[in-house]
C-alpha cells in the first residue's frame, strides 16, 4: 500500500545550525503538503507544493517537490528553538487519498 | 481566526464502551476529517466526509467506528465498543476544498482518549 516515509526520525541541532528532512513516497503524488506540531499539539499547516521541481520558500524554511513527485524535503536554516516541533509531509496520490508521512521530530539545542 | 474545536480534550473510558468524540468544524468548510494519533507515532487518517457522506476511510476505520454531522455543526466520532488499542489523539480537521484543489487542512486541538 501507499507509503510515505520520512528521514530521520529525529534530529538533534545546535540552535544556528541547518536541519533537513526528506520525504519519500513511494507512488507518484499529485501534490504534497507540509504540516508542524508542536510538542503536545496538533498539526498545523505550513505549505502545499504541486509542481514538480517546485521550490518554496518561507522566510528560514524552503520546501522543495522533487522532479517524479515522488519526494520532497524541508530545509531549516540557522534553526531557532521556536522551530523545535515534529515535521510531517502529507502527500496526495493521484487517486485523491491522503497520507500523513512519518515525521521528523527536531530538537534545537540553545 | 475561525478554528476547528473538539470536545472534550480528554477522554477516559473501559475497554468495551461506547464513545462519542465532538468536534465543531470552521462554519464554512465543506469538508470534514478524523485523524488519530498514538503517543509519539504518526498522523494516521481514519476517515473524511462530504456532503453528508463518508467519502474516503482508511483500513482502520473499520466497522467499530462511525462518523455523523447530526445538525449541521458538529461533526462526530462514535467507536462503538473501545478497545485498548484505541488509545490514542484523535484530530478532526476541515477543509473548505477537497484535498487534490491546493487547500489546507485545519486540525483542532485535539481529544485524547484514554481506553483503561
Amino acid at each position: 500500500g501507499q507509503q510515505v516515509m520520512q528521514i530521520p526520525q529525529y534530529q538533534h541541532v545546535q540552535e544556528g545550525e541547518d536541519f533537513t528532512t526528506y520525504c519519500n513516497s513511494s507512488t507518484t503524488l499529485s501534490n504534497i503538503q507540509w504540516y508542524k506540531q508542536r510538542p503536545g499539539g496538533h498539526p498545523v499547516f505550513l505549505i502545499q507544493l504541486v509542481k514538480s521541481g517546485e521550490v518554496k520558500k518561507q522566510k528560514r524554511l524552503t520546501f522543495q517537490f522533487g522532479e517524479a513527485k515522488k519526494n520532497s524535503s524541508l530545509h531549516i536554516t540557522a534553526t531557532q528553538t521556536t522551530d523545535v516541533g515534529t515535521y510531517f509531509c502529507a502527500g496526495i496520490n493521484t487517486g485523491n487519498q491522503f497520507y500523513f508521512g512519518t515525521g521528523t521530530s527536531l530538537t534545537v539545542i540553545p | 481566526e475561525p478554528e476547528v474545536t473538539q470536545t472534550p480534550s480528554h477522554q477516559v473510558t473501559q475497554m468495551g464502551q461506547e464513545v462519542i468524540l465532538r468536534c465543531v468544524p470552521i462554519s464554512n468548510h465543506l469538508y470534514f476529517y478524523w485523524y488519530r494519533q498514538i503517543l509519539g507515532q504518526k498522523v494516521e487518517f481514519l476517515v473524511s466526509f462530504y456532503n453528508n457522506e463518508i467519502s474516503e476511510k482508511s483500513e482502520i476505520f473499520d466497522d467499530q467506528f462511525s462518523v455523523e454531522r447530526p445538525d449541521g455543526s458538529n461533526f462526530t466520532l462514535k467507536i462503538r465498543s473501545t478497545k485498548l488499542e484505541d488509545s490514542a489523539m484523535y484530530f478532526c480537521a476541515s477543509s473548505p476544498r477537497a484535498r487534490g484543489l491546493n487547500t489546507e487542512a485545519f486540525f483542532g486541538q485535539g481529544t485524547r482518549l484514554t481506553v483503561v
